[in-house]
């Protein structure tokens, strides 16, 4: 099976702007997370997404925002970019059910001038 | 609410060596428990987890940790270090309550050298 795969692996963006960032799940996985990693914060939580519907979130403010397709694919979006978005965002799908092996993109770096 | 603390963000250790990388956690509830790596600009790759019955779980790479619930550890080893070991490793925790799907709580992670 092909692996989890994230678009694009590079971005620069400038403070204001929005950016949307694109995860296509393992075939017949349902569920997908989303992560924040910096050096300061380390590995976040943003939230996670089964059949189209948020299941649960972490603590982030309402920049931070995400859908799910019919076809598992998911994106997340962050509007009004700020110099601290800078960071890479990983994906990850699992089959659905709770406390199964996540399995995880090579994520997105998102830089923000 | 569940947490994970991995002691010492770097370790240091020579080709054939024991690795020792440690990891203790916080749960209210039965933890779920896993060892990822991650090298260089990319993903992170499971190690191995601890979800229910044998305490001692072996993972690839000749990667193994031990649950012990009575210490609340879950550290990971390898009786020889390669030097294709050298990367950053992440202990994580979850549960199988509802409040946790799709949630690991990492920790800050170790990054190992490994000298030849």
């Amino acid at each position: 099976k092909a692996g989890v795969t994230q678009t694009p692996r590079y971005l620069i963006k400038t403070r204001g702007q929005q950016v949307t960032l694109s995860c296509s799940p393992i075939s017949g996985h349902r569920s997908v997370s989303w992560y924040q990693q910096t050096p300061g914060q380390g590995l976040q939580f943003l939230f996670e997404y089964f059949s189209e519907t948020q299941r649960n979130k972490g603590n982030f403010p309402g920049r931070f925002s995400g859908r799910q397709f019919s076809n598992s694919r998911s994106e997340m979006n962050v509007s009004t970019l700020e110099l601290g978005d800078s960071a890479l965002y990983l994906c990850a799908s699992s089959p659905g059910l709770a406390a199964e092996t996540q399995y995880f993109g090579p994520g997105t770096r998102l830089l923000v001038l | 609410a569940q947490s994970v603390t991995q002691l010492g963000s770097h370790v240091s250790v020579s080709e054939g060596a024991l690795v020792l990388l440690r990891c203790n956690y916080s749960s209210s509830v039965p933890p779920y428990l896993f060892w990822y790596v991650q090298y260089p600009n990319q993903g992170l790759q499971l190690l191995l987890k601890y979800t229910t019955g044998a305490t001692l779980v072996k993972g690839i790479n000749g990667f193994e940790a031990e649950f012990k619930k009575s210490e609340t550890s879950f550290h990971l080893t390898k009786p020889s270090a390669h030097m294709s070991d050298a990367a950053e490793y992440f202990c994580a925790v979850t549960n199988a309550g509802g409040t946790s799907y799709g949630k690991l709580t990492f920790g800050q992670g170790t990054i190992l050298t490994v000298h030849p």
